[in-house]
Formats: structure tokens, sequence, C-alpha cells
């Protein structure tokens, strides 16, 4: 069963602004991973945020984590074009992903 | 870092035909190692995973089949596809002591017909 969720399922944002994507998750967690996909490749690691973390940054990426509502968001500020694509959280030993939300940036 | 190699990156299959798809890991030793399947437009969905040689744990009863002969070889396999075993499949190596982050490979796309 999957144990991340993201929401929304789908976004578009113009250039330049931000994007957030939050993640639930149902079972107690050690860490939480965003993983980002460009269509018709692997994934690619993002950000890791452990469960005595409340916030992570790196470069424009922050992510948040709130153990109590079982919940974590990515932020992407000032987003580019380069940015379209899937992004997923993973939770878990043996990492289970979320379905994923699909970010189009427009130039 | 490791660097994942996945081949072939598409694949077109007849119903009741064998598969081998093949993973190998360069630039780590003793990986986890982990077999995904994505459905178009869908999450991931782990389908095996192994922890060392010849040590296969399978997540979803189904028509597919996984081994591992090296230490940094993965493979998955079947002995007669179905429709349903269309999609796009993705190895990932893990190195649990030093980082617990997942590397990919850049996937097959499995068309079955």
């Amino acid at each position: 069963s999957q144990q991340g969720e993201e929401d929304p399922q789908a976004l578009s944002i113009q250039e330049g602004e931000n994007a957030t994507m939050n993640c639930s998750y149902k079972t107690s967690i050690n860490n939480l991973q965003w993983y980002r996909q460009n269509s018709g490749r692997g994934l690619v690691h993002l950000i890791l945020i452990r469960s005595n973390e409340r916030e992570k940054h790196s470069g424009r990426l922050r992510v948040t984590l709130d153990t109590s509502k079982k919940s974590s968001s990515l932020l992407i500020t000032a987003s580019r074009a380069a940015d379209t694509a899937s992004y997923f959280c993973a939770t878990g030993g043996k990492l289970t992903f979320g379905t994923g939300t699909r970010l189009t940036i427009i130039p | 870092s490791q660097t994942i190699h996945q081949w072939p990156a598409t694949l077109v299959q007849p119903v009741g035909s064998p598969l081998s798809l093949e993973c190998t890991v360069e630039g780590t030793s003793n990986p986890n190692l982990y077999w995904y399947r994505q459905a178009a437009g869908r999450g991931l969905q782990l389908l095996f995973y192994s922890v060392g040689i010849g040590q296969i744990s399978s997540e979803v009863p189904q028509n597919l089949s996984a081994s591992r002969p090296q230490d940094r070889q993965f493979i998955l396999s079947s002995k007669k596809l179905l429709l349903s075993d269309s999609g796009f499949y993705l190895c990932a190596s893990r190195v649990w002591e030093t980082n617990e982050k997942l590397f990919f490979g850049s996937g097959t796309q499995l068309s079955v017909l």
C-alpha cells in the first residue's frame, strides 16, 4: 500500500512563482525524502528530512515536516521552466512512494 | 557516487513471451537493490528488493520474479508476459550505512502487446 500521498496531483504556475506540494503519510517515520522525476526518466533524490527536524533548506528547496500531522511540504521558490517534473515523497525502510505531484512551470 | 545501469531503455514484447531486464550498479558494494514499476501517470510500486546475493523479497504477488546472482547485479524476469505487465520499470540502489537515499537507473519502458 502507498505510504505517502502527494497533494495536489497536478499544479501549473507561472515561471518565477513559488510552488508548494504536500505529502501525507500514515505511520511513524525515521525520515522523509523528496524525489523528482522528469518525464520518462528515473527519479532523482532532492532532499531528506529526519523525524527530529522541522525544516530543511537546499538551494531553492524548502522542506517542512510536521510529525504530529504526519505531513510534509516541499516549497520550490522562484520556479524555472526546468523545474517542470513530477515530485514524489517517500518514507519507510523500503521507501514507499506516493503517486506524485505533476508540476508544470509556464514560461 | 553510485551509477545504475539499466537496459534496454525500451522494449516491446508479445503476450506470452519471456522477459529479462538487467540492472547493474557501479561505485558501491553490498547495496540494497530494488525493482519498482510505474504505470503511466501513476506512482511507483515496489516489486522486489534484495539485501544481498540470492536474497529476494517480493512485495506484490505477480507474474514476475527477481534474482541477484552477483552483488551488483539485479535481474527482473518473467516466463510469460501478460498485458498487465506493461509499465515503466525502475531499478534502484541504496547503501544504507552511508546514505539513506535511493539512486535510480534510467528505466525500461515495457509494452506488452
